[in-house]
């Protein structure tokens, strides 16, 4: 069974960082795509960057909202996906979901039940 | 980042269809087609068809889902009180380099 749990999630303020990690099993995690979307309280989904796997050189992409300021890399050997968030805005507040995409089509298979970042003074 | 298309809120009645619409452009729903994914309040959400419009396992056969040109679209048929939730569409758009999501349209089944 895929599993993704998220970790990290917390309050801080403007200015500040957080790190936060997911923890995936029931799954070869070197094999896939994983993303990161995130869901601002009571809105939509967002879009937040992916990490492509080792065949295609574990590259990343970022939505222009966060590029400079966030960082995903990922551990296969522990299975585990993060996202480095510095900078933070008030407007970074929301929801983050650790998503596995699936082979082909690259799209959003399975989420975790995410993690709560409140940026906040 | 531009974004797909939604109509913000649909209402059908019970056991009735309703067809919701995602619209995009040629770099994104046109060429790729759009993913769909269902959210109930306080869930994460779940993914309902693949870009291509295969259905992954599990997924009622009362969804079904098309495109024509730079406009999906997901057809509920029979519906259920458990269908009401927000939907969204999202896909790869090649001009961008970025995953692109729909504003989400909440179905209220009547």
């Amino acid at each position: 069974e895929v599993q993704l749990v998220e970790s990290g999630g917390d309050l801080v303020l403007p200015g500040g960082s957080l790190r936060l990690s997911c923890a995936a099993s029931g799954f070869t995690f070197s094999d896939h795509y994983m993303d990161w979307v995130r869901q601002a309280p009571g809105k939509g989904l967002q879009w937040v960057g992916r990490s492509r796997n080792k065949a295609n050189s574990y590259t990343t992409e970022y939505a222009a909202s966060v590029k400079g300021r966030f960082t995903i890399s990922r551990d296969d050997s522990k299975s585990s996906l993060y996202l480095q968030m510095n900078s933070l805005k008030t407007e970074d507040t929301a929801v983050y979901y650790c998503v596995r995409l699936c082979a082909s089509p690259k799209d959003f298979e399975y989420w975790g039940q995410g993690t709560l970042v409140t940026v906040s003074s | 980042q531009a974004g797909l298309t939604q109509p913000p809120s649909v209402s059908k009645d019970l056991r009735q269809t309703a067809t919701l619409t995602c619209t995009g452009n040629s770099n994104n729903v046109g060429n790729q087609g759009a993913a769909w994914l269902q959210q109930h309040q306080g869930h994460p959400p779940k993914l309902l068809f693949y870009r291509n419009n295969n259905r992954p396992s599990g997924i009622s056969e009362r969804f079904s889902a098309s495109r024509s040109g730079n406009t999906a679209s997901l057809t509920i048929t029979g519906l259920q009180p458990e269908d009401e939730a927000d939907y969204y569409c999202s896909t790869w758009d090649s001009s961008l380099s970025a995953v692109v999501f729909g504003g989400g349209t909440k179905l209220t089944v009547l």
